[in-house]
């Protein structure tokens, strides 16, 4: 089992529509979750983090924790083309020295 | 603010040729990290540094070498470069000792070994 899995897509949704975007992880002790988006050429961009069980909205993003299902998911509303990147789900591990894990990424595709 | 920045931003290198790509951070950061990210691949470390004085290996670290300089800078040096380090790599920092910090990244080196 990977330590952070994403599907890789595309995921592939219409201007207007909610994109959901979705992460497992490996590490039931695990405290701390990062969402990342990554245009293409350029760096990773941290867009939320979340540390509680439930939901936490930023404008159009909501994050969702489960750490019981150890499953974090970012929703976006009103998906706009400029939001077409690849998403990184991160996750920082229980360990001593607080191993910070990528994702893979999904790739998300938003159409006019 | 300029928090991660990476130098160069491009380079063309032979194959057998050594090159230091270097990394500094302004945001008191005490961990950094060296990754690099081929297509359909991710995200790999390479090296990283916990502390000032400290590295390790990271998951793909043969063909590479790192020094941290100081807890500002953290470079990587490729002795003798071959086409499969053909990669972007990015320079990333945290601040390790407080629960739910994320890493902060560069904009990337784009390298390529003809």
């Amino acid at each position: 089992q990977k330590e952070v899995e994403q599907n890789s897509g595309p995921l592939s949704v219409p201007e207007g529509a909610i994109a959901s975007l979705n992460c497992t992880y490996s590490d039931r002790g695990s405290q701390s979750f990062f969402w990342y988006r990554q245009y293409s050429g350029k760096s990773p961009e941290l867009i939320m983090s979340i540390y509680s069980n439930g939901d936490k909205e930023d404008g159009r993003f909501t994050a969702q924790l489960n750490k019981a299902s150890q499953y974090v998911s970012l929703l976006i509303r009103d998906s706009q083309p400029s939001d077409s990147a690849t998403y990184l789900c991160a996750v920082i591990f229980n360990t001593g020295f607080q191993k910070l894990v990528f994702g893979t990424g999904t790739r998300l595709l938003v159409s006019p | 603010n300029a928090g991660v920045t990476q130098t160069p931003k491009f380079q063309v290198l032979k194959t057998g040729q050594s090159m230091t790509l270097q990394c500094a951070q302004d945001m008191n950061h005490n961990s950094m990290y060296w990754y690099r990210q081929d297509p359909g691949m991710g995200l790999r470390l390479i090296y990283y540094s916990a502390s000032e004085g400290t590295t390790d290996k990271g998951e793909v670290p043969n063909g590479y070498n790192v020094s941290r300089l100081n807890k500002r800078e953290f470079s990587l040096r490729l002795e003798s470069a071959a086409p499969s380090q053909t990669s972007v790599y990015f320079c990333a920092s945290r601040k390790l000792g407080q629960a739910h910090q994320p890493q902060h990244f560069g904009d990337g080196t784009r390298l390529s070994i003809l």
